[in-house]
């Protein structure tokens, strides 16, 4: 089965500068999604980035970029310049495709991030 | 505007009544999705459905129902059977394989 694993549950970070959220994943399969959601308090899901497991260049998306490690089954996203509207719960979350052609999306179990002013 | 609409927002419901959340897209997506979502967890998978007349069961499918009878809805019913109902449940849809799952606003439901 699936896994994703964020081992940060809570994070803080002050205005203005760079933090790095982790997450690692357990997969058999090589063709497969990854996703970074944030969940600020309204908890609606806002997709930040996207990252094909095929492509090898990074996904940037304005302050937002992951560092993508195959191998490692490593998918971090970097926030620079952090902002007050960061703060949120971050998932991490990514699709893999079955043999049979069925697919699910599967969520680690966040990391909270403040961002203090 | 396009989106994913959940109704409604926030529900009571006794024990051993059954409840039905509503859930409608417009963005013509083939896949709809159900997640429940608990305190200190991530999004657990309840039903999925990739095309009209067929769903799947995810991995806390008990005490859940789901149909899919038009491309546009995919409405969640939570039954007497669902022992601990009381979450915040998001329905989500995508174009289809690979593409980008989009989120409703989600419904609280809870048990009084």
């Amino acid at each position: 089965a699936q896994t994703v694993t964020q081992s940060q549950p809570e994070m803080s970070v002050q205005e203005a500068e760079t933090v790095t959220l982790s997450c690692t994943y357990d997969t058999s399969e090589n063709n497969y999604y990854l996703f970074w959601y944030k969940q600020p308090p309204s908890r609606q899901m806002i997709l930040v980035i996207r990252q094909e497991a095929y492509k090898q260049q990074n996904a940037t998306e304005n302050r937002f970029s992951v560092n993508f490690q195959k191998a490692a089954k490593s998918f971090s996203l970097k926030i620079s310049d952090s902002q007050l509207g960061d703060t949120a719960m971050y998932f991490c979350a990514f699709i893999e495709y079955s043999g049979a052609g069925s697919y699910q999306l599967t969520f680690g179990k966040g990391t909270k991030l403040s961002v203090i002013p | 505007d396009g989106g994913i609409t959940q109704s409604p927002k926030y529900l009571f419901r006794k024990e051993g009544q059954n409840v039905t959340l509503s859930c409608e897209q417009n963005l013509n997506h083939d896949a709809m999705y159900w997640y429940r979502q608990d305190p200190g967890q991530g999004l657990r998978l309840i039903y999925y459905s990739q095309i009209v007349n067929d769903f799947q069961k995810g991995d806390i499918a008990e005490g859940y129902s789901v149909s899919r009878e038009k491309k546009e809805s995919f409405p969640l019913t939570v039954t007497s059977a669902q022992k601990n109902p009381t979450a915040f449940y998001l329905c989500a849809s995508s174009i289809g394989r690979g593409n980008t799952i989009y989120f409703g606003e989600g419904s609280w439901l809870t048990v009084v």
